[in-house]
């Protein structure tokens, strides 16, 4: 089973900020916490990933909780080319990775 | 550019009739990984490579086999394949294994077992 826990599906406007959720509850304490996307007919493409602190960068911020139970993707400005399935995983030593079925996210112009 | 190779893209094929999907990275990354994806059932791991010659089984391995001889690549390959095969097939490397290291994916495989 999967360990992470997504929405199965959101909705955004266009030029809005998207927060897309994710609990982790079962987190260890040297599980990383990985976000990808998958644009229609392409394979995941890799956005971000954190450990404890907030993470920035071109693409997206991660904020982790402080329990790390849970953690928010943020796009800070959505476009149309922001539609895609993400996925919230977690990686740590042992890289049996385990995929969820994540969120699809949709952009209305 | 740096990316993950996969190779064919789309192959349609008969059941029984043994198969090999390559994949290969130019990053010199030590870990690569096999995945599958289907409808309602997301992406599965098939096996996984840690460095040469050292390959695990991942959640769905039976069927497949994988091979790891040299740093770049890491083929699949379906001795006897079967329709239950049919699926969306993804090779992804990272630079070591590890939670600090992020994944780069091919483009897929798109495979049909009929």
């Amino acid at each position: 089973d999967a360990k992470t826990t997504q929405p199965n599906s959101m909705e955004s406007n266009e030029e809005e900020p998207v927060h897309l959720p994710c609990n982790h509850s079962t987190i260890s304490g040297t599980d990383y916490i990985h976000w990808y996307r998958q644009l229609p007919s392409q394979g995941p493409e890799y956005v971000i990933h954190g450990l404890t602190s907030n993470v920035n960068n071109r693409m997206a911020s991660l904020a982790i909780a402080e329990d790390r139970k849970s953690s928010t993707l943020i796009l800070h400005r959505a476009t149309l080319r922001d539609a895609a399935v993400y996925y919230c995983i977690l990686r740590d030593r042992d890289d049996k990775i385990i995929f969820g079925k994540g969120t699809r996210l949709h952009i209305l112009p | 550019e740096a990316q993950v190779t996969q190779n064919p893209r789309y192959l349609i094929t008969v059941t029984g009739k043994k198969l090999t999907v390559t994949c290969s990275q130019n990053m010199n990354h030590e870990y690569m990984s096999w995945y599958r994806q289907d409808p309602g059932l997301g992406l599965r791991q098939i096996y996984y490579s840690m460095n040469v010659e050292v390959t695990d089984k991942g959640d769905v391995p039976e069927g497949y086999k994988v091979s790891r001889k040299e740093k770049r690549n890491f083929p699949l390959i379906l001795e006897s394949p079967s329709p239950n095969q049919t699926s969306l097939y993804f090779c992804a490397s990272s630079l070591r294994t590890g939670g600090h290291y992020g994944y780069t994916f091919g483009s897929g495989t798109r495979l049909t077992v009929v």
